[in-house]
């Protein structure tokens, strides 16, 4: 059974300084999916990345995928507040019908 | 934002009446998910289905059935609610996770079961 842990659970950033969190599965998968999502509303797609090695950057993050270690980061250069949100990694099953297995989840709040 | 809605957007029942909650799509995807979400869960998948008339079980399917009688719909029903399945349920499409496709989401509906 595909288990995709995320930690740390919440991350308190201050403004201005980089930070990495970290999503690692228990069973072999080459495809992983980021999201975010914000307060009250849905998940919006970050970054998919579907292979070892992959490496995806939109403004200030930028997410791997190490496929060999189950492993995946996400690293943020210079916080600022508008990236406060809850954070999810999932992991594609393999399978015929694939689908997602998603971790909990991690809340970053940035403070000045 | 891809084309997906949800309705109702938000609902309060009473434990032990059916409730269906309803995911339509614009995009002509074939995949089709329901989710759950909880406090310390993440979300959970509750059904799936990969085709018209086609659907398999998540990993919390007691309690739920679906239906998908056509690629834009697909209907999630609790024939009895609970006060366990008060949550905020999501829907999301895909074309396909083995091809490597995006899966985008609804707007959520959010069940209270009293």
């Amino acid at each position: 059974e595909l288990k995709v842990e995320q930690n740390p659970l919440f991350l308190s950033m201050q403004e201005g300084k980089n930070y990495t969190i970290y999503c690692n599965y228990s069973t072999t998968s080459d495809r992983l999916y980021w999201y975010r999502q914000d307060p009250g509303k849905s998940l919006e797609s970050l970054f998919v990345l579907l292979s070892n090695g992959a490496v995806k950057q939109e403004g200030r993050l930028m997410a791997s995928l190490d496929t060999k270690a189950r492993l995946s980061t996400l690293h943020i250069t210079a916080a600022v507040h508008d990236l406060s949100a809850t954070y999810f990694c999932a992991v594609a099953n393999t399978g015929a019908n694939s689908k997602l297995t998603f971790g909990k989840g991690i809340t970053l709040s940035v403070r000045p | 934002d891809a084309g997906i809605t949800q309705s109702p957007r938000h609902k309060v029942t009473e434990t032990g009446t059916p409730v269906t909650l309803r995911c339509h799509q614009t995009e002509n995807h074939r995949y089709m998910y329901w989710y759950r979400q909880d406090p310390g869960h993440g979300l959970r998948l509750i059904h799936y289905s990969y085709g018209v008339k086609d659907t398999d079980k998540g990993e919390v399917s007691d309690g739920y059935s679906v239906s998908r009688s056509k690629t834009e719909d697909f209907l999630l029903t609790l024939e009895s609610a609970t006060s366990s399945q008060t949550s905020v349920y999501f829907c999301a499409i895909s074309e396909s996770i083995n091809r490597g496709a995006e899966q985008f989401f609804g707007p959520g509906t959010r069940l209270t079961v009293l």
